[in-house]
């Protein structure tokens, strides 16, 4: 089992929809959990990050945190042919002293126009 | 300061032949990584430092790979005797810990092409 799953894709929705994207992780000492947008040939770059159980949103981006089912998501409202990109799930995890971000393969999102 | 600077952003290399990368982080950050990333997948760990404590390194992390940090500010990540298999990119990504938050935020990238 991957540490951090997420589906490659990619995921189609038409301008204006809601993007929903998921992730699951293995590691139950799991602490933080970030999305990071990356477009082709860039680098990632972070868009959102959730420390508790819920929701937090910023803009037309909610992350949604259970960590009893150990799954993150991020939903972008009013999609954008300009989010077409490939999102990435990271988790940093604390057990056993260690404090390195551990990443999904990623999901690639398509809006389409 | 502007954010994580990486240098150099480009680098064709002759398969056999010694690379090195620079990494400037976000100067209050303590915390520097290095990731490698390649097509169709997520940023791999390779190494982290604290300061100039090289805190954990990947057990992928071949003996060809070193990184240093000496001063707790720039980092170099050294390959030597480059394979074809080298060739991806290498993100670099800072953090300051324990702080307000534990983001971290990534460099450009230094895309390396091994021929």
């Amino acid at each position: 089992q991957k540490e951090v799953e997420q589906n490659s894709g990619p995921l189609s929705v038409p301008e204006g929809a809601i993007a929903s994207l998921n992730c699951t992780y293995s590691d139950r000492g799991s602490q933080s959990f970030f999305w990071y947008r990356q477009y082709s040939g860039k680098s990632p770059e972070l868009i959102m990050f959730i420390y508790s159980n819920g929701d937090k949103e910023d803009g037309r981006f909610t992350a949604q945190l259970n960590k009893a089912s150990q799954y993150v998501s991020l939903l972008i409202r009013d999609s954008q042919p300009s989010d077409s990109a490939t999102y990435l799930c990271a988790v940093k995890s604390t057990t056993s002293g260690t404090y390195k971000y551990i990443f999904g393969t990623g999901t690639r999102l398509k809006v389409l126009a | 300061d502007t954010g994580v600077s990486q240098d150099p952003r480009h680098k064709i290399t002759k398969r056999g032949q010694n690379v090195t990368f620079r990494c400037d982080p976000i100067s209050e950050h303590n915390r520097l990584y290095w990731y490698r990333q390649t097509l169709g997948q997520g940023p791999e760990f390779l190494t982290y430092f604290q300061n100039e404590a090289q805190l954990e390194k990947s057990r992928l992390l071949s003996d060809r790979f070193s990184a240093e940090r000496p001063k707790g500010s720039f980092s170099t990540l050294e390959i030597q005797r480059t394979e074809q298999g080298d060739s991806a990119m290498y993100l670099c990504a800072s953090s300051t810990e324990p702080g307000s938050g534990t983001e971290a935020f990534f460099g450009q990238g230094t895309r390396l092409t091994v021929v």
